[in-house]
């Protein structure tokens, strides 16, 4: 079993829907957790991060981190075609040195 | 946010040659950065870390005299790929921390042919 699985997807939307990604993680010890936006060829780019359980709302973009379920999501509101990109998330904790521990990422196309 | 750049950010090199990339940290001072290979549609993986005026620490089955690692600064990290192979071609990104969050270079697509 993977540390952190994600639906690679690809996941396909019209513009303005709500977009769900998740991951789910088996190492209780997680407690720093990130969404990373990725375009194609370049580096990923820090979205959202959140510490422990909880609710975290940046414009469009909410993270939510549900510890108990060892299970984290973000939600895209009014997406948009520039939202098009692989979304990764990525979980660390205390003592593990700022190792990041990524998903697989899931492949979102907002169309038109 | 912080910048880490990244250089070159593509680069073709014959089997056999070897190609260095570089990462900074533009605006803060980094004493760890990370290595990470991509694959296409594939996640990150972490190489090896990075440590200033120390030894990198490499990630199981990832040869570090294949891959050299140099931190001779606060700010700049480089990586060797020593004799590269077809099978070296890949996506290598570097990161650096500023507090507790990490921000990523731009990438090096590496092409060996």
């Amino acid at each position: 079993q993977k540390e952190v699985e994600q639906d690679p997807g690809p996941l396909s939307v019209p513009e303005g829907a709500i977009v769900s990604l998740n991951c789910t993680y088996s190492n209780s010890a997680f407690q720093y957790f990130m969404w990373y936006r990725q375009y194609s060829r370049k580096g990923p780019e820090l979205l959202m991060y959140t510490y422990s359980s909880g609710n975290k709302e940046d414009g469009r973009f909410t993270a939510q981190v549900d510890k108990s379920s060892k299970y984290i999501s973000l939600f895209i509101r009014d997406s948009q075609p520039s939202d098009s990109a692989t979304y990764l998330c990525a979980m660390s904790f205390t003592g593990g040195g700022n190792k990041l521990t990524f998903g697989t990422g899931t492949q979102l196309k907002v169309e038109l | 946010g912080a910048v880490v750049s990244q250089h070159p950010s593509r680069v073709i090199c014959k089997s056999g040659t070897s190609v260095k990339i570089e990462c900074r940290s533009l605006d803060f001072q980094a004493t760890t950065m990370f290595w990470y290979r991509q694959f296409p549609k594939k996640s990150l993986m972490l190489m090896a870390t990075s440590n200033e005026g120390s030894k990198a620490t490499y990630e199981q089955g990832v040869e570090k005299d294949k891959f050299l690692i140099n931190h001779a600064s606060l700010t700049l990290s480089t990586l060797t790929v020593t004799s590269a192979h077809p099978e070296d071609s890949s996506f290598y990104i570097c990161s650096g921390f500023r507090d507790t969050e990490a921000f990523f270079g731009q990438g090096t697509r590496l092409t060996v042919v």
